[in-house]
């Protein structure tokens, strides 16, 4: 089976651009979690999505938005870019079941950097 | 509370000694605890996992110990190897909360031949 693909892998924007990150994940795998990752914050949940449906939200500005498709694949978006937020931005897939012990497993990562 | 504190931020240690990274909870809602193990330029990877109603849990030379009335687990690393060298961290998962994971600060570790 193939892993979670998420493109592109690196990016560089400007303060006030908008940008548009992709995830696919294992074929099967219905939920979506999204994280950001920086060395002064470590890893922060970012958001959920299930069935197409935002299903959990961290504490993000509303700048941070995402979305899902019928097809699982998962798309998160960055309005109005601040230096802060470059970052590694992750995503991890799951079944989706519910069950506590559900295996998240993370793609690669896209690498943002904001100048 | 929502954190997970892990300690200490790096290890060194030798070829074939054990590793301990440690992390303490507060928030008793947290119902599974994974840690993750992450190379550079990777995503963190499932390493192994706990439930709160388990006090041990072993998988080849990683073991997870957990004290729930301490509210503390640690990750335990058996004859190190060069190889062993990455980022872990530790994770809580809280009830009900999906794909949402409270993930601690990070340990990098580094096993020296």
């Amino acid at each position: 089976k193939a892993g979670v693909t998420q493109t592109p892998r690196y990016l560089i924007k400007t303060r006030g651009q908008q940008v548009t990150l992709s995830c696919s994940p294992i074929s099967g795998h219905r939920s979506v979690s999204w994280y950001q990752q920086t060395p002064g914050q470590g890893l922060q949940f970012l958001f959920e999505y299930f069935s197409e449906t935002q299903r959990n939200k961290g504490n993000f500005p509303g700048r941070f938005s995402g979305r899902q498709f019928s097809n699982s694949r998962s798309e998160m978006n960055v309005s109005t870019l601040e230096l802060g937020d470059s970052a590694l931005y992750l995503c991890a897939s799951s079944l989706g079941k519910g069950a506590t012990n559900e295996k998240l497993f993370f793609g690669s990562g896209t690498q943002l950097s904001v100048l | 509370q929502q954190q997970v504190k892990q300690s200490p931020q790096s290890l060194i240690v030798q070829k074939g000694g054990i590793s301990i990274i440690n992390c303490a909870y507060e928030n008793t809602a947290f119902d599974y605890f994974p840690w993750y193990q992450q190379f550079p330029g990777k995503g963190p990877a499932l390493l192994i996992a706990i439930r709160p109603d388990v006090s041990e849990k072993k998988e080849g030379r990683f073991t997870i110990s957990f004290n729930k009335s301490a509210k503390q687990f640690s990750l335990h690393i058996m004859d190190s190897q060069p190889g062993d060298s990455a980022t872990y961290f530790c994770a809580a998962h809280l009830y009900n909360q999906g794909g949402k994971l409270i993930f601690g600060q990070g340990t990098e570790l580094s096993v020296k031949p």
